[in-house]
Formats: structure tokens, C-alpha cells, sequence
């Protein structure tokens, strides 16, 4: 069965700090992919990033930076010079690489706050 | 602008009553889904429809009902069978084909059982 984790529930750090979201995920699939989504206050989930499991080359977006290690089984977020409109819930998530419906399977999510 | 619109926002709901929740998206997307938000539990799919007329169950189907008669909704009934259904129901739609990942949402409906 495939499981997501994420350790942290609530981080709470100064405006301009660097925060690292960690993910660890369980899989059997040889082939799978792995996702960053944010929450803000609206509700709605945005997606941010997908990886597949064949590519593990470190991504980055302007302050947001993803480190995936197989070796590991992990799958990290960094926001570089964190900013108040971070603020949200970030849930890692998983899944099967198959044809048709995505069926993700969410971590707990971490509540991440950033303090002015 | 596309996107998913969910209603209503806030619902409460006296026990042993169903309620309907409103999912509608204007994306053409084949995909939609229901998932369950719960503090601490993050996200647990209840059911989703790849084409019209067909839904699967998800993890947590019990207690829940779906249909599909149109490509762009997908409404969710909680009966009164489900046990603990205050929550927060989020919609999502996607494109059908091999996995590209992302999944839009819509801003949730939160229901509360008094």
C-alpha cells in the first residue's frame, strides 16, 4: 500500500527564513509520481510540482526548491526567504503511474506560518 | 475563467438528515473527485468518475453516495449512514489519460452536523 508522511504538522518561522517541508513516502510501484500541493486560507487546493520516479534531478521555481532521493524515499520541499503570503498548508502526495483517474494519496499536510 | 465551483461554502446538517453537495466544473475534464479533509488526517478520496455514468469507490466510500449523469458535475450525497460526517469535502477534476498529475480544486464545502 502506498503511504505518505509528513512529520511535521505546524512550522512556524520569521519572515525571510529558509523552511524545509519534509516528505517521506511508501511505495511498491517501480514507476510512481510524487506531488506538492498548497492550501491557502481559501480552501482550494494548487498544485505546485510533480516528479516521476525516474527523474530525480533537484528542481527549483524562484524560492521554491524540491530535493527528491530515492535512496531515501523522500521527497522535500524548501521555500528560500520565506514571505507572509506562504503561509498555508502544504500536503506531499503519491501516486500509481497509470492511465486514467489520478488517484493521489495525501500526507497529513504541515500548517507552515510565516511571522512578520 | 475555468475552474471548479463548489456549493454551498458552509452547510449544517441535523443528524439523520442527507445532505447534497454541489460540484461543477467547466475544465471539460473527464476526471472528478471527492475527497474528505479531516485536521490532522489530510486528504481521503470518497469516489470519482472517469467518465459519465461510472464512479469507483474510494477509501472512504461508506456512508456516501455519487452520480455522474453529466460531464461537468458531480454531486456528493452524505447520507445519514455515515457516522462522522462533519468535515471539509473537497472537489477536484482532472484530464483523463496517463498520469499527469494535477489535480484543480475547488474552494470546499465545510459541513457541520448539529
Amino acid at each position: 500500500a502506498q503511504k505518505v508522511t509528513q512529520a511535521q504538522t505546524e512550522i512556524s518561522v520569521v519572515e525571510k527564513e529558509d523552511v524545509t517541508l519534509d516528505c517521506v513516502y511508501e511505495t511498491r510501484d517501480t514507476t510512481y509520481y510524487l506531488f506538492w500541493y498548497k492550501q491557502p486560507p481559501s480552501g482550494e487546493l494548487v498544485f505546485l510540482i510533480r516528479r516521476n520516479s525516474f527523474d530525480e534531478q533537484n528542481e527549483i521555481s524562484g524560492r521554491y526548491s524540491w530535493n527528491f532521493q530515492k535512496s531515501t524515499s523522500s521527497f522535500n520541499f524548501t521555500i528560500t526567504a520565506s514571505q507572509v503570503v506562504d503561509s498555508a498548508v502544504y500536503f506531499c502526495a503519491l501516486s500509481e503511474a497509470i492511465q486514467g483517474a489520478q488517484k493521489l494519496v495525501f500526507g497529513q499536510g504541515t500548517r507552515l506560518t510565516i511571522n512578520p | 475563467d475555468g475552474g471548479i465551483t463548489q456549493s454551498p461554502k458552509y452547510l449544517f446538517r441535523k443528524e439523520g438528515q442527507n445532505v447534497t453537495l454541489s460540484c461543477e466544473q467547466n475544465l471539460n475534464h473527464d476526471a472528478m473527485y471527492w475527497y474528505r479533509q479531516d485536521p490532522g488526517q489530510g486528504l481521503r478520496l470518497i469516489y470519482y468518475s472517469q467518465i459519465v455514468n461510472d464512479f469507483q469507490k474510494g477509501d472512504i466510500a461508506e456512508g456516501y453516495s455519487v452520480s455522474r449523469e453529466k460531464k461537468e458535475s458531480f454531486p456528493l450525497t452524505v447520507t445519514s449512514a455515515q457516522k462522522n460526517p462533519t468535515a471539509f469535502y473537497l472537489c477536484a477534476s482532472s484530464r483523463w489519460g496517463l498520469n499527469t498529475g494535477e489535480l484543480f480544486f475547488g474552494e470546499g464545502s465545510r459541513l457541520t452536523v448539529l
